[in-house]
């Protein structure tokens, strides 16, 4: 079973200003990680997969990093837009049970 | 486009089952797994299993095994996920998410459902 742990749990962030946003892997997950977005109601939405690629329409202010057990999702120039619970998602392991970090909520 | 469209709110009481759909259009229904994950209010994702419409063979979640059941029909490009012996601890919102296959990131999701279980 791998572990997937997310920091913080919450971050306050300025309009205009970084965010950077944590997720840890109990062991090497190699490249197969994703981030989703997930504003209030709504579904949860594909930013980035294999670590650092953005899936389709997904500003360039969203990146993603990292390999092996830890990895970093960064947001620039924050919009009010941007306020959501962001999940990290590993898919090294298949099927993929107890995939998801417990989620960062991020408030602009 | 794709578009995975589900079937409206329920509300059960404990010991019974609920039955909800997901209708996959926009794309061969063949070619993606379609998973089910489930969200208590206020809490993080949760998946339960998934379905290749390729034959129907299926995964569950251990915990969810013996009272989870999903189900596909070709012909109408629909999955459904049946959960029994419902208790207060499965009222979620439940989604269906398609992906391309194993070892992929999940593309698409449905709109979510509300089940609800109180007596």
């Amino acid at each position: 079973e791998i572990v997937m742990t997310q920091s913080p749990a919450t971050l306050s962030v300025s309009p205009g200003e970084r965010a950077t946003l944590s997720c840890r892997a109990s062991q090497s997950v190699s490249s197969n990680l994703a981030w989703y977005q997930q504003k209030p109601g709504q579904a949860p939405r594909l930013l980035i997969y294999g670590a650092s690629t953005r899936a389709t329409g997904i500003p360039a202010r969203f990146s993603g990093s990292g390999s092996g057990t830890e990895f970093t999702l960064s947001i620039t120039s924050l919009q009010s837009e941007d306020s959501a619970v962001y999940y990290c998602q590993q898919y090294n392991n298949w099927p993929p049970e107890d995939t998801f970090g417990q989620g960062t909520k991020l408030q602009i | 486009q794709v578009q995975l469209v589900q079937s409206g709110a329920e509300v059960k009481k404990p010991g019974a089952s609920v039955r909800v759909s997901c209708k996959a259009s926009g794309y061969t229904f063949n070619t993606y797994y379609m998973h089910w994950v489930r969200q208590a209010p206020g809490q993080g994702l949760e998946w339960m299993g998934l379905i290749n419409p390729s034959g129907g063979s299926t995964t569950y979640a251990q915990r969810l095994q013996g009272r989870v059941t999903m189900t596909r029909n070709t012909s109408t490009t629909t999955v459904y996920m049946e959960l029994s012996s419902l208790r207060s601890e499965d009222t979620a919102v439940y989604y269906c998410a398609s992906n391309s296959g194993s070892y992929r990131p999940f593309d698409y999701w449905g709109q979510g459902t509300l089940v609800t279980v109180s007596s």
